[in-house]
């Protein structure tokens, strides 16, 4: 079993739904969460970062994490078509990072 | 201008002929991290730095070595590719504790 678990996707939504992204996994000892942005052809870019249990915003973005599931989430609201990309989750036990365990990434697309 | 540097961008080679990946960042992280990308397989750990002449393995190291003898500079050295280490290379740099990873735009690398 795979340290974190992402469906792929792809996702694909209208503008201004909703989007719910998921990850789960199996390491209790997890302590920070983060959600990567990935364009076509670029490098991941960080857009939320987390620690321990509940939510956090940031603009139309919101990170939750629910450590006693073993389960994080990213909601965007109010999607555009620059939001298509692919996004991955990612998780540390600890704030140094070290260890660092990514999801395969969920591919989303924003049609106008 | 902040960046993370990698070189080359694009290298086919033949089994067994060692290669180096440079990678090279200016904004004084102490942090600094290897992935490869592989198609449904995410991003996946080689190794990671804490720091100059600190270095530890990650998820997948086999076939991989690293040193960090300046703060700067990450280079990851296949000393005999084979054709399953074919793949997208991305290095990664941050400040410890931040949790915002800082990619290049990454190398794809083909082993024939």
């Amino acid at each position: 079993q795979k340290e974190v678990e992402q469906d792929p996707g792809p996702l694909s939504v209208p503008e201004g739904a909703i989007v719910s992204l998921n990850c789960t996994y199996s390491n209790s000892a997890f302590q920070y969460f983060m959600w990567y942005r990935q364009y076509s052809r670029k490098g991941p870019e960080l857009l939320m970062y987390t620690y321990s249990s509940g939510n956090k915003e940031d603009g139309r973005f919101t990170a939750q994490v629910d450590k006693s599931s073993k389960y994080i989430s990213l909601f965007i609201r109010d999607s555009q078509p620059s939001d298509s990309a692919t996004y991955l989750c990612a998780m540390s036990a600890s704030s140094t990072l070290g260890r660092l365990y990514f999801g395969r990434g969920t591919q989303l697309t924003v049609w106008p | 201008e902040a960046q993370v540097t990698q070189n080359p961008r694009y290298l086919i080679t033949v089994t067994g002929k060692k290669l180096t990946v440079t990678c090279s960042q200016n904004m004084n992280h102490e942090y600094m991290s290897w992935y490869r990308q592989d198609p449904g397989l995410g991003l996946r750990q080689i190794y990671y730095s804490m720091n100059v002449e600190v270095t530890d393995k990650g998820d997948v190291p086999e076939g991989y070595k690293v040193s960090r003898k300046e703060k700067r500079n990450f280079p990851l050295i296949l000393e005999s590719p084979s054709p399953n280490q074919t793949s997208l290379y991305s290095c990664a740099s941050s400040f410890i504790g931040t949790g915002e990873l800082f990619f290049g735009e990454g190398s794809r690398l083909t082993v024939l």
